[in-house]
């Protein structure tokens, strides 16, 4: 049981160009969430979706596209990056909660670090 | 907005007590939380604590929440170097499918041998 898995690890770009991140989880989890990770600003959310088919901006999507391609997988897209979006991205799915079966509690994937050059 | 703040830095003497505060804006929020996050790691989830609560202990971890002043504090005891990392408080709104967590900027907590 990997949980969630990010790839690539690292990446290093050069602006204007284009790439997905990937994540996948494991655990047949509905919602999944991008965050950005910043120096300074803690985690800001990007997109996230709450379920198969559905998915909604955060608190910083302009740049980037998602996909939620099944229940397992949902990618992050820059079409065109830029250097602000140098930054290292985590992906979340809900970690299995203890009260009521509540399930707000999110587990993270190790990250990807990029930089747009 | 939904606001959440730190300390960014706390340094302390291994076996001494840490105690890490955080202040936060929306009074909706029904959880809160702690994550730790190590060197060129992810988040690992530490703790959380339910808003009705004012106090849950988990061995060396004590969370202290003031509803009436929205401040959350995370009190590690007998600090080892090992708990040498960033410490980010959260708070949850929404709520069911479409639960966001807004974090704080993140305290870097060192323990001096």
């Amino acid at each position: 049981n990997a949980g969630v898995t990010q790839t690539p690890k690292f990446q290093v770009l050069k602006t204007g160009q284009s790439m997905t991140l990937q994540c996948a989880q494991d655990m047949n989890h509905n919602s999944m969430y991008w965050y950005r990770q910043d120096p300074g600003m803690g985690l800001r959310l990007i997109y996230y979706s709450a379920s198969e088919g559905t998915t909604d901006k955060g608190e910083v999507p302009n740049g980037y596209n998602v996909s939620r391609l099944n229940k397992r997988e949902f990618s992050l897209r820059l079409e065109s990056a830029a250097p602000s979006q140098t930054s290292v991205y985590f992906c979340a799915s809900p970690y299995p909660g203890t009260s009521g079966g509540r399930t707000d509690t999110q587990y993270f994937g190790p990250g990807t670090r990029l930089t747009v050059l | 907005g939904e606001d959440v703040e730190q300390s960014l830095f706390l340094s302390v003497r291994e076996g001494d007590s840490s105690v890490i505060n955080c202040t936060y804006t929306d009074s909706s929020s029904t959880y809160l939380y702690w994550y730790k996050q190590e060197p060129g790691a992810g988040l690992q989830l530490l703790t959380y604590i339910f808003s009705n609560m004012d106090m849950k202990q988990d061995q060396r971890l004590t969370v202290l929440l003031n509803k009436k002043d929205k401040h959350l504090s995370l009190r590690i005891a007998d600090t080892q170097t090992g708990d040498s990392a960033i410490y980010f408080c959260a708070e949850s709104i929404g709520g069911g499918a479409t639960n966001k967590l807004i974090f704080g900027t993140g305290t870097l907590l060192a323990v001096q041998p």
